[in-house]
């Protein structure tokens, strides 16, 4: 079993409707949540954190998160065809003083069709 | 602020040879976290330095090696290189503490002939 496990698409979404994306990761002790999105060519860039069970808006984003589920996911709302990418789940094994290691899923390619 | 910076951005280098690879990470912060990519293997953690400390490893061989040094910037190296090292080689910024978060640089896009 994967530590970060993704849904590698593509995921077609059609513009203006909700996109959404799934992670599901494998080691119970992780503390710490993260998207990133990473344009073709590019490197990953940090569009969400978090931490706590429930629900984290910011603005068109929108991240959840179910420890008892081990799920995390990620819901874009009006989706632009700018939105266009691949997403990148990663996990953060704990929050404290020394670990800062990254665990990626493989990601999923978002396509927004105009 | 300034972001995170990589030098060089690309490298072309032959089988057997070594390269060294820069990060200077965002002003403030004092963790750097290098990370390779691959289109098969995605993005691998390579090491972790903290205030000149080697913090964390990954499951990398012994040709990959690091260093910090007292302003924060980090090298790492890669010795005898093998086309199996061409890839993306990411370095990311931290405070180092907390539940903070990650910021990437630009990348280091490394060609093995």
């Amino acid at each position: 079993q994967k530590e970060v496990e993704q849904n590698s698409g593509p995921l077609s979404v059609p513009e203006g409707a909700i996109a959404s994306l799934n992670c599901t990761y494998s080691d119970r002790g992780s503390q710490s949540f993260f998207w990133y999105r990473q344009y073709s060519g590019k490197s990953p860039e940090l569009i969400m954190s978090i931490y706590s069970n429930g629900d984290k808006e910011d603005g068109r984003f929108t991240a959840q998160l179910n420890k008892a589920s081990q799920y995390v996911s990620l819901l874009i709302r009006d989706s632009q065809p700018s939105d266009s990418a691949t997403y990148l789940c990663a996990v953060k094994r704990g929050s404290n003083f020394g670990n800062e290691k990254l665990t990626f899923g493989t990601g999923t390619r978002l396509t927004i069709i105009p | 602020k300034a972001g995170v910076t990589q030098t060089p951005r690309y490298l072309i280098k032959t089988r057997g040879q070594q390269v060294t690879l820069s990060c200077s990470p965002i002003s403030g912060h004092r963790s750097v976290s290098w990370y390779q990519q691959t289109p098969g293997q995605g993005l691998q953690f390579l090491f972790e330095y903290f205030s000149e400390t080697q913090r964390n490893k990954g499951n990398f061989p012994g040709r990959f090696s690091g260093r910090q040094f007292s302003n924060s910037r980090s090298e790492m190296n890669v010795s005898t290189l093998e086309l199996g090292d061409s890839a993306l080689y990411l370095c990311a910024s931290s405070l180092g503490f907390g539940t903070n978060e990650q910021f990437f640089g630009p990348g280091t896009r490394l060609t093995v002939l």
